[in-house]
Formats: C-alpha cells, structure tokens, sequence
C-alpha cells in the first residue's frame, strides 16, 4: 500500500527492555527520517540520513540510538525508555535536498513504554 | 531555530463551507512547502504542495496560497465534505538542507 513500511505497528514495552523499530522504503531515495509523534505537537525531526550516513541529529537522548546499514534500510534501536517517550513514531525517505519534493511516510509504529 | 507557526488548532464548518488554514514559517531561505493530511490511525499523506517560484497553486477544491514576503502560506478547502475530516499539517523546507519543518497541526472536522 506504501512505499514506505514500518514494522511493528504497535509495541509495548517496560522501561528496561531493548527493542527496535524497522523502516524500509522501495521509492529509491536516499534521504530517510525518524520523527517523533506526540499528542498536541509538532511532528519532532529525530533522525536524518543521506546515503546511509547521519546528516542531522536533532538533540535526541541516547537511549535512542539509529542505524541505517544500506540507503533502503532504517532501525531506530530502544533501550531504557522512560513512558514520556510513547508517542507514534514515524520513518518517511526523500529525495536529495537539491530537489525540493514530498517526504513520504510510513504508517508509523505507535509505542507505548509501560 | 527554525520554526512554523500553523492556526487554527481546530476548525469546524458545516458540510458545504470552505476552511481555511494559515502557516507562517521565520527561515527566509525556505523554498518549499507541502501540506499534509493524517486520517485517524494512519500516515501524513502529501495532498498539495507549492514552491517559493509560485503565489498559488489549485488541485480541485485544494489550494495554497504563497505570500514570500509576509512568510506565510494558507491553505484553503472549498466545499468541504465530511471525508475532508482529519488533521492537517503544513511543513516548510529550505533548499539543499533535509529538514522539513512542521507545523502544529489543524484538527478539521466537517459537520454533516
């Protein structure tokens, strides 16, 4: 349905457990995002990478911690979490910054650390 | 930082009426601008967009206005259904940077 898939859609986890998020998009972009979704927010940028490399790294807490071992393939790695960071997260890719189009989401996985 | 400012939060209009939502972003090299829709459970989706080189742009009863000058940009909705209930986001980004900054986000909901 998308070109961008996240998986899962849904986890709970408690505040010592050690899980990861998956991204993965078929557009063949190279610029691929993590934001942060909480109620009554904006959406918050976390992650950003360009050809598997970090090109932005918005001040996250290190218990967060993102991989992105080939241009299709994203993971934001969890350890430690407190419950402040339930929120849905949300991976979306681009492409290069010099052409100004559309980042395309996935349907995002929802957290919820207990 | 760089920072968008989206009002209203909420709106609501009767089936028929047009809405209007308004963005004002402070990053004067921002060159592009998407709005975006998110029904319940599910992910923002592009619905229009527009770049620093246009004043406005329409696709059906969807249109966004650019004002360069003022920093800001709208979106309007003509004859709202009930199917144009969700959340909509405007975002802003600036040429050569990845950052797509965006705004707090309007809860439409159209009454039938």
């Amino acid at each position: 349905e998308t070109g961008v898939t996240q998986t899962p859609r849904h986890l709970v986890m408690g505040m010592t457990n050690k899980k990861s998020l998956k991204c993965e998009q078929h557009l063949g972009h190279n610029a691929m995002y993590w934001y942060k979704q909480s109620a009554k927010k904006p959406l918050e940028l976390m992650f950003v990478y360009s050809l598997e490399e970090r090109v932005e790294n918005n001040s996250v807490p290190s218990r967060f911690s993102p991989e992105c071992p080939n241009s299709s393939h994203l993971f934001l790695h969890l350890h430690t979490l407190q419950p402040e960071d339930s929120a849905l997260y949300l991976c979306a890719s681009s492409q290069d910054p010099g052409r100004p189009t559309e980042a395309f989401f996935g349907q995002g996985t929802r957290l919820t650390v207990v | 930082g760089e920072n968008v400012e989206q009002h209203p939060s909420t709106l609501s209009v009767q089936e028929g009426d047009s809405a209007v939502i308004k963005c004002t972003y402070s990053d004067s090299a921002s060159n592009y601008f998407p709005w975006y829709k998110q029904e319940l459970g599910k992910r923002p989706q592009l619905i229009i967009d527009i770049r620093s080189n246009v004043g406005e742009k329409k696709d059906q009863r969807i249109a966004v206005t650019l004002n360069k000058t003022a920093k800001h940009f709208s979106l309007h909705i003509t004859e709202t259904q009930p199917e144009d209930s969700a959340v909509y986001f405007c975002a802003a980004r600036t040429s050569g940077t990845y950052k797509y900054i965006f705004g707090t986000g309007t809860r439409l909901k159209v009454l039938a």
